[in-house]
């Protein structure tokens, strides 16, 4: 099993600043890496997939970057409702398990 | 666009059998192409991923649960359903549904999740 490791569990930062949230794999899963948003009471918004692509309607100012084993997702400047938790994603090749991360909690400082 | 629905008991009796289906609306699972996935958050967790079912009725389930879990599709009613036995508190979570695209994966898109409850 491939374990996704986010960190940092935390982070406090204030509108308008820059987050960067990482995730290590513990072996490379390539590009194939997806970034979800989730706020209380909903369902995970994917917002990037393959590392780097923006879903449908997500906006500029996230963006992801990363291969192999190492990954970013980087807000260049935190809006208010960007405070939520989020979570990395991969699928293995074989035995095509998925895996998520344990999560970043991005939280108004 | 699709959407994705769960319905089912929110409240199950330990040693049962937990029973969600997951209405699909606004495209086809018989068009293929994508994993039908069942996805759960126990309260304050993060995701744990349960398993798949192709629209030919292949699947694949998280070995945790594997002994526990099937996934089954009905393509006439273009609906698939996740059963997990003998079921304790631990399985009280949040059930979401969500279509997965294979290669590169994701989920998307997810419904809005269902909260099953374990407790006599």
């Amino acid at each position: 099993e491939i374990v996704l490791t986010q960190s940092p569990a935390t982070l406090s930062l204030s509108p308008g600043e820059r987050a960067t949230l990482s995730c290590r794999a513990s072996q490379s899963v390539s590009s194939y890496l997806a970034w979800y948003q989730q706020k209380p009471g909903q369902a995970p918004r994917l917002l990037i997939y393959d590392a780097s692509n923006r879903a449908t309607g997500i906006p500029a100012r996230f963006s992801g970057s990363g291969s192999g084993t190492d990954f970013t997702l980087t807000i260049s400047s935190l809006e208010p409702e960007d405070f939520a938790v989020y979570y990395c994603q991969q699928r293995s090749n074989w035995p095509p398990e998925v895996t998520f991360g344990q999560g970043t909690r991005l939280e108004i400082k | 666009q699709v959407q994705l629905q769960e319905s089912g008991p929110g409240l199950v009796k330990p040693s049962q059998t937990l029973s969600l289906t997951c209405t699909v609306s606004g495209g086809s699972i018989s068009s293929g192409g994508y994993y039908w996935s069942w996805i759960r958050q126990h309260p304050g967790k993060g995701l744990e991923w349960i398993g798949y079912i192709y629209y030919s009725g292949s699947t694949y389930y998280n070995p945790s649960l594997k002994s526990r879990v099937t996934i089954s599709v009905d393509t006439s009613k273009n609906q698939f359903s996740l059963k997990l036995s003998s079921v304790t508190a631990a399985d009280t979570a949040v059930y979401y549904c969500a279509r997965e695209a294979p290669t590169p994966s994701f989920f998307d898109p997810w419904g809005q999740g269902t909260l099953v409850t374990v407790s006599s």
